[in-house]
């Protein structure tokens, strides 16, 4: 399954299968983008981050893209599991405002069985 | 190591009351922030501190005040609620080094009736 952006905020995935879920950023000077998984009820927890010097990172089950010709990002999830269901968001820091990190509005994932 | 720990949990309010969201983190963390989000959105950065005695403001300041007399402490103050207000808010803290993930307290839920 695949989201495009922000403007399909909800993806039903079946269980087992990989999971693709994007982001569109706008600052052309950002040059540090995060992923976050929100439980409910739950503050935001990391999972992954990546620096714009890189386009691709990987972790246990989840690896991000970075296409900063096209100010994308990409969150993919491998075998998706139940415990995957949250709402996932995707951060950019501001590289001319070093200290802010701005969020994209999430993409709710859930997971048939 | 508790992290971010933010208190209370839950709050009501009535309209033009005043209150202080607690946020303290034991990770000897430079850098603290506090966000709201509201239902289906993403998080707006109200405030941050860079250190001790530093302050600015985010996205989304208006009616909120903040103070850093600690490195461990970053308070939020709400000077006469309004429903506007009613959000669930979020501290977080990193290191103080740029491109480091921001780590969550578990949020405050705010009503203001």
């Amino acid at each position: 399954g695949e989201s495009v952006g922000l403007h399909l905020p909800t993806l039903s995935v079946q269980e087992g299968d990989n999971s693709i879920i994007n982001c569109a950023y706008s600052n052309s000077a950002s040059d540090y983008f995060i992923w976050y998984k929100q439980e409910s009820g739950k503050g935001p927890q990391f999972i992954i981050d990546i620096r714009s010097n890189m386009d691709k990172r990987q972790g246990q089950r989840v690896t991000v893209l970075l296409n900063k010709t096209v100010k994308h990002l990409s969150l993919q999830i491998a075998a998706t599991q139940p415990g995957d269901s949250a709402v996932y968001f995707c951060a950019e820091n501001l590289y001319s405002s070093a200290s802010k990190i701005i969020f994209g509005s999430g993409t709710r994932l859930s997971i048939r069985p | 190591n508790a992290g971010v720990t933010q208190t209370p949990k839950f709050q009501v309010l009535k309209t033009g009351q005043s209150m202080t969201l607690q946020c303290a983190q034991d990770m000897n963390h430079e850098y603290m922030s506090w966000y709201r989000q509201d239902p289906g959105m993403g998080l707006r950065l109200i405030h941050y501190s860079v250190g001790a005695g530093i302050t600015d403001q985010g996205e989304v300041p208006n009616g909120y005040n903040v103070s850093r007399s600690t490195t461990e402490d970053f308070p939020l103050r709400l000077l006469s609620a309004a429903p506007s207000q009613t959000s669930v808010y979020f501290c977080a803290s990193r290191p103080g080094r740029n491109n480091s993930p921001l780590h969550f307290g578990n949020g405050t839920r705010l009503t203001v009736t």
